[in-house]
């Protein structure tokens, strides 16, 4: 069974950092497109990052420079790490499988506030 | 970038009325172009990919059509439990986005 399961969430100060982990069964990582979604509060969903099959990796205008996705191929597992943080990055973040986003997690809530 | 703009923004149904939800790309992204449903406290789910191809274990009456730029949902007699809000997602080139949503309410 596929399954996608986010952690390292939390309340961070504006300026700070944390890392976003995206633990997945059932398939393998490596061989497939997988993106971060975020959605802040009582709005809409935004894309965040794609991470290729090839390892190439592209980032929303609002988070490049500061977000940079990455993946371990020995932990099944894709991370986020977000630098920088802003009051707008307050969001509930998700890891999603493939261009159809097929298979997503239950996200993290991230809050950036002092 | 393309933008996707979708109408309307909100919709208030009764059960068995049919619903279509048009969502309407800023350049031609042939048929890269995905539907999902989320409910209030859920994590969105796939519901039409490419345009117009079905998914294993959703309802048959939801169905999409489109190519280009105009694309539509079509949700043929409304249930209950359709009430959500509705994105379209193009992922023909990066940065990939969505639609701002369609909030379906049931009278």
């Amino acid at each position: 069974e596929v399954q996608l399961v986010e952690s390292g969430g939390g309340l961070i100060q504006p300026g700070g950092s944390l890392r976003l982990s995206c633990a997945a069964s059932g398939f393998t990582v490596s061989s497939n497109y997988m993106s971060w979604v975020r959605q802040a509060p009582g709005k809409g969903l935004e894309w965040v990052s794609v991470i290729y099959i090839n390892g190439n990796t592209y980032y929303a205008d609002s988070v490049k420079g500061r977000f940079t996705i990455s993946r371990d191929n020995s932990k099944n597992t894709l991370y986020l790490q977000m630098n920088s943080l802003r009051a707008e990055d307050t969001a509930v973040y998700y890891c999603a499988r493939n261009w159809a986003f097929d298979y997503w997690g239950q996200g993290t809530l991230v809050t950036v506030s002092s | 970038e393309i933008v996707l703009t979708q109408s309307p923004d909100f919709q208030s149904v009764t059960p068995k009325e049919k619903v279509t939800i048009t969502c309407r790309a800023s350049q031609s992204i042939g048929t890269s172009l995905h539907w999902y449903q989320q409910k209030a406290d859920q994590s969105p789910k796939l519901l039409i990919k490419y345009a117009s191809q079905s998914i294993s274990g959703v309802p048959s009456r939801f169905s999409g059509s489109g190519s280009g730029t105009d694309f539509t949902l079509t949700i043929s007699s409304l249930e209950a439990e359709d009430a959500a809000a509705y994105y379209c997602h193009q992922s023909s080139s990066s940065p990939f986005t969505f639609g701002p949503g369609t909030k379906v309410d049931i009278k």
